[in-house]
């Protein structure tokens, strides 16, 4: 079965400094993985997603991902955070052979300080 | 181009009560999804449509939770009769088609007594 685990319920970074979002995921074959960022009271949007094409991942606004298979692991970073950044990120793998379906870590809160 | 809608956004019932939920896909997307999201974790699938029928509701409470979308567009999510543990904020998604993007309403909180 697929899974993802975020490291971190909980990053606190400066304004201007890197961030890193930290997610292992579990799977027998090379997975679909996605990360979404939840802003209060909006609904979920897309940061990037990886599917078996190249393992760096540029998404919006800023943000990138490594698809690493030795270290299972699909991390976001961003040189520098910005106040806007402050929201919830989830890590996701899409369900194999489903219909699209998705698997959300618990995702985790980014605090930015100004 | 307008987004998922959803009604209401906050909805607070006792328990035992009903209570439905309401989703408007974002125009053409044929495939639209429930989720349900307890404070502290991340979204669960409940239900899954690909048009009016069901693709996917194997993690949908049957014996109190139910969905339609008829005709294929608008789709309701009913409670009935509801449970404190259900208190969470139910989300809606809609895609062009399976497997592709999916796009997320902005929610409804519910909280039951």
């Amino acid at each position: 079965a697929q899974s993802v685990t975020q490291l971190d319920s909980h990053v606190s970074v400066s304004e201007g400094t890197p961030v890193l979002l930290r997610c292992n995921y579990s799977s027998s074959y090379s997975p679909s993985l996605f990360w979404y960022v939840q802003h209060p009271n909006k609904g979920l949007q897309l940061l990037l997603k990886y599917t078996s094409a190249a393992t760096l991942v540029k998404g919006i606004n800023g943000f990138e991902a490594e698809f690493k298979k030795s270290e299972t692991s699909f991390h976001l970073t961003k040189p520098s955070a910005h106040m806007s950044d402050a929201a919830e990120y989830f890590c996701v793998v899409s369900v194999r052979g489903s219909q699209g379906n998705l698997i959300f870590g618990k995702g985790t809160k980014l605090s930015v300080k100004p | 181009e307008a987004g998922v809608a959803q009604s209401p956004r906050y909805k607070i019932i006792e328990k035992r009560q009903s209570v439905a939920f309401w989703c408007n896909p974002i125009s053409g997307h044929a495939t639209l999804y429930w989720y349900q999201q307890i404070l502290g974790q991340g979204p669960k699938l409940l239900i899954q449509f690909q048009n009016n029928g069901v693709v996917d509701d194997s993690q949908l409470p049957k014996d109190r939770f139910s969905a339609e979308r008829l005709k294929g567009v608008d789709s309701t999510l009913k409670i009935q009769p509801a449970k404190l543990e259900d208190s969470a904020v139910y989300l809606c998604a809609s895609s062009l088609e399976l497997r592709s993007e999916q796009f997320f309403g902005p929610g409804t909180r519910l909280t039951v007594l």
